[in-house]
């Protein structure tokens, strides 16, 4: 089935400042990617995704390549602020249409 | 529009007992999956409903059980809980053959 590798975290950043966070995955053919958010305390959003390989997701100033030449999906922001402090899930979906999490990224960022 | 609804937000249980979990899926959607995530980690795939019936299936135990009614609402019940299904029960609802799925806020349950 599709897999991600990511960054585990906690990722600490001072407002303003660049952000990525990376994340490779494999997969049978080429399944849409996506980024979920889960700030404190609350469910899953869906941040931003992208379907075909060159696509760039964005979403809240966020913005994600699908790279299929290195099998990546880079979450990049170019000035965090203090309310991005959230857990960041990079996903792709299976044929089945689930999905498999992996333990996601923390992010802090301090005022 | 609403989105994806779950109740209730917060449950407390027993250790033996059992308890059912509700999920609205979003307008349109017909396509209904259940993912526990307990403290720090990632969500994890119970199963899926679609026509209501079990689609599939992650690695869960026998006393997770669900059901899909015929307007696409669900519910989770979980037997004879033990400490270790504290954790947070999201619901994502999607359209079939569509990938993108959609999550609720999330039930929260704590087994004491």
């Amino acid at each position: 089935g599709n897999s991600v590798t990511q960054m585990e975290g906690p990722v600490t950043l001072s407002e303003e400042a660049f952000l990525t966070i990376n994340c490779t995955y494999t997969a049978t053919g080429y399944p849409s990617l996506f980024w979920y958010v889960q700030y404190p305390g609350e469910g899953l959003q869906l941040l931003l995704k992208a379907t075909k390989a060159d696509d760039k997701g964005s979403n809240k100033g966020f913005e994600a390549t699908y790279r299929k030449e290195t099998t990546s999906f880079h979450l990049e922001k170019g000035s965090v602020q203090v309310s991005d402090s959230a857990v960041y899930f990079c996903a792709p979906p299976n044929r089945d249409d689930k999905i498999i999490f992996g333990k996601g990224t923390r992010l802090h960022i301090l005022p | 529009d609403a989105g994806v609804t779950q109740s209730p937000t917060h449950l407390i249980k027993t250790r033996g007992q059992q308890v059912t979990l509700r999920c609205s899926p979003k307008s349109g959607h017909d396509t209904v999956s259940w993912y526990q995530q307990a403290l720090g980690q990632g969500p994890q795939f119970i199963f899926q409903y679609y026509e209501e019936e079990e689609r599939q299936r992650g690695n869960f135990p026998d006393r997770f059980s669900g059901h899909q009614f015929p307007n696409y609402s669900s519910e989770l019940n979980v037997n004879a809980l033990l400490l270790g299904d504290s954790a947070l029960y999201l619901c994502a609802s999607s359209s079939q053959g569509q990938e993108t799925q959609y999550f609720g806020p999330g039930t929260r349950l704590l087994v004491l």
